[in-house]
This record gives C-alpha cells, sequence and structure tokens, in this order.
C-alpha cells in the first residue's frame, strides 16, 4: 500500500528558532500533499495544500510567513516552523494524494517549543 | 473549517460488546472517511463511503452515510481492547480539485477488558 513517511518524529526546540518537517510519499507520486495540525486532545485540523511546484494554498487562520511550505518535487513536501514559538507546539501531520481521491496520512511529527 | 461533529465524544463499553459512533456534518460532501488514532499516534484509514452508498462493511466494521440527514455512524462489533482508540470522522467537501479533509472533533473509544 501506499506509505508516507514524516521526519522527524519528534523535535524539540527553542523559541525563536526554526523547525522544518519532511513528509514524503515513499512509493507512489502525490499530485497533492496537505499539511494538517493537532492539538492535544483535539482533532485534526487542515493548514494547507499544496502542489508540487506551485504556492501552497493556506486555510483561513494559518500564516503563510510563518508556516512556510515548499513542495519541491511529486514526493516531498516541506513545513517549516519559522520563529517558532512554545503555542507551536503540536502534532503535525501530513497526508499525500494521487489522483484518486485517498489520502495517505504520515505518522506525524510531534513539535515541541520550549 | 471544522464541520464534522462526532458523538459521544467519549464512550467507554465492555469487552465483546458493539460500539457505535456518529457523525454529523454541514456541507455537500464527495465522500465520508472514518479513521482511528492511537494515543499520540498517525492516523489509520478505517473506511470511505461515497456520497451515493448508504452501507459499507469491512470486517467487523459497518459504516452507513445518510445525506439527506447529513450524518453517518461507525459501528464496531464485537468489540476488543485493541480497538481502544479516538475515532474521526473526516468529510471531502463537494466542489472539484483536491480537498484537504474536514475532520469532527472525534470520540475516544475505552474497551474494558
Amino acid at each position: 500500500g501506499a506509505v508516507v513517511s514524516q521526519h522527524p518524529s519528534r523535535v524539540i526546540c527553542k523559541s525563536g528558532t526554526s523547525v522544518k518537517i519532511e513528509c514524503r510519499s515513499l512509493d507512489f507520486q502525490a499530485t497533492t500533499m496537505f499539511w494538517y495540525r493537532q492539538f492535544p486532545k483535539q482533532s485534526l485540523m487542515l493548514m494547507a495544500t499544496s502542489n508540487e511546484g506551485s504556492k501552497a494554498t493556506y486555510e483561513q487562520g494559518v500564516e503563510k510567513d510563518k508556516f512556510l511550505i515548499n513542495h519541491a518535487s511529486l514526493t516531498l513536501s516541506t513545513l517549516t516552523v519559522t520563529s517558532a514559538h512554545p503555542e507551536d507546539s503540536s502534532f503535525y501531520i501530513c497526508s499525500a494524494s494521487t489522483s484518486t481521491d485517498t489520502q495517505y496520512f504520515g505518522p506525524g511529527t510531534r513539535l515541541t517549543v520550549l | 473549517s471544522q464541520q464534522g461533529e462526532e458523538d459521544p465524544q467519549a464512550l467507554s463499553i465492555q469487552e465483546g460488546e458493539n460500539a457505535t459512533m456518529n457523525c454529523s456534518y454541514k456541507t455537500s460532501i464527495n465522500n465520508l472517511q472514518w479513521y482511528r488514532q492511537n494515543s499520540g499516534r498517525g492516523l489509520v484509514h478505517l473506511i470511505l463511503i461515497r456520497s451515493n452508498e448508504r452501507e459499507k462493511h469491512s470486517g467487523r466494521l459497518r459504516v452507513t452515510l445518510d445525506t439527506s440527514k447529513k450524518s453517518s455512524s461507525l459501528l464496531i462489533t464485537a468489540s476488543r481492547a485493541a480497538d481502544t482508540a479516538s475515532y474521526f470522522c473526516a468529510t471531502d467537501e463537494m466542489g472539484g480539485g483536491a480537498d484537504g479533509l474536514t475532520f469532527g472533533k472525534g470520540t475516544h473509544l475505552i474497551i474494558q477488558p
């Protein structure tokens, strides 16, 4: 089946630093990748949609300058949390989609900002 | 936007019993999906039901969809301790193109051994 990986699985950083999270589709080419955020004991919230080679589309309330998304290839999308603050601590999950309506989710990245 | 609402928010039952979770949504959809998430882990896709389907089965899972009421239910039969997890419904809203899913708030299911 389709596999999506994320790296790192956990990251702890100091306030003010930037953190990059990678999302890779391992055995298929993803036309679209999505980034979600999940706060403790809450549901997933879509942050942005990215298509290879074009700018990401951000959901309302998500700062595009703070959450930089780069979708350089059909198998890789990166999310960079810039100038991270403790309130950015969350579980970030990506998913990848092919031409069908199925999304394949990565295992998630736990970000803790001290 | 967050549109799915699951109920109950939490459910605790004895092993062997059936567990039913409900989900309501607000807009027209292409399909509705159910996911499971163990604590602190990623999502596991359980089942997808399209807007023109009314019922779907997969092993011990049974999903129904009522588009007139904009609601869906997930039934887990003969529950096991390993079914303990949070369950989310997610809708793929109608509108064309590749859209992110809209997740409900989830039901936390606890199976008592």
